[in-house]
């Protein structure tokens, strides 16, 4: 079973609409919860970090963690087109490496 | 904003060759990371370094490669003999308490 599961999309909403990224992972040890965004052929940037279970908000973003299903979403409220990237789960345990999901593919239509 | 800065943008070198990827950290950061994706795949994690020595490093990080922190600033990953498999983006990082912040990245070419 891999660590971290993530479907690789592609994605496709229309500009304004809810969108929902999610991932599930294997390993109960994880303790923090990550969302990196990655334009193409660029550097994975931070979103959102959470290390517990529940709801964290930032602006027009909502990271959700229920550890009690290893399952990990993302949420985008008013999805604008700038917003087209992929977005990349991501998990650490005690250990510092970070584990990554393959990544969704998402296109906000105009 | 403080970011993580790489050089080279892109790099292009012959099998066998030796290269050197260079990273700045941001400038309070004390722990360090390397990361690389193949094309099409996962970012993936190589090593990490903290107080001057490797505190973790992957099955993928084996003899060939190599890390330095020369001096104050620079943080920076060798390749000794590349390959062609090697050919990959590779990404730096660093944190000064639990978020990673990544650098834009240095594209390796192997031919």
């Amino acid at each position: 079973q891999k660590e971290v599961e993530q479907d690789p999309g592609p994605l496709s909403v229309p500009e304004g609409a809810i969108v929902s990224l999610n991932c599930t992972y294997s390993n109960s040890a994880f303790q923090y919860f990550m969302w990196y965004r990655q334009y193409s052929r660029k550097g994975p940037e931070l979103l959102m970090y959470t290390y517990s279970s529940g709801n964290k908000e930032d602006g027009r973003f909502t990271a959700q963690v229920d550890k009690s299903s290893k399952y990990i979403s993302l949420f985008i409220r008013d999805s604008q087109p700038s917003d087209s990237a992929t977005y990349l789960c991501a998990i650490r345990g005690v250990d510092d490496k970070i584990i990554f999901g393959k990544g969704t593919r998402l296109h906000i239509l105009p | 904003e403080p970011e993580v800065t790489q050089t080279p943008s892109h790099q292009v070198t012959q099998m066998g060759q030796e290269v050197i990827l260079r990273c700045v950290p941001i400038s309070n950061h004390l722990y360090f990371y390397w990361y690389r994706q193949i094309l099409g795949q996962k970012v993936e994690f190589l090593v990490s370094f903290y107080n001057n020595e490797i505190s973790e490093k992957s099955e993928i990080f084996d003899d060939q490669f190599s890390v330095e922190r020369p001096d104050g600033s620079n943080f920076t990953l060798k390749i000794r003999s590349t390959k062609l498999e090697d050919s990959a983006m590779y990404f730096c990082a660093s944190r000064e308490l639990y978020e990673q912040y990544f650098g834009p990245g240095t594209r390796l070419t192997v031919t």
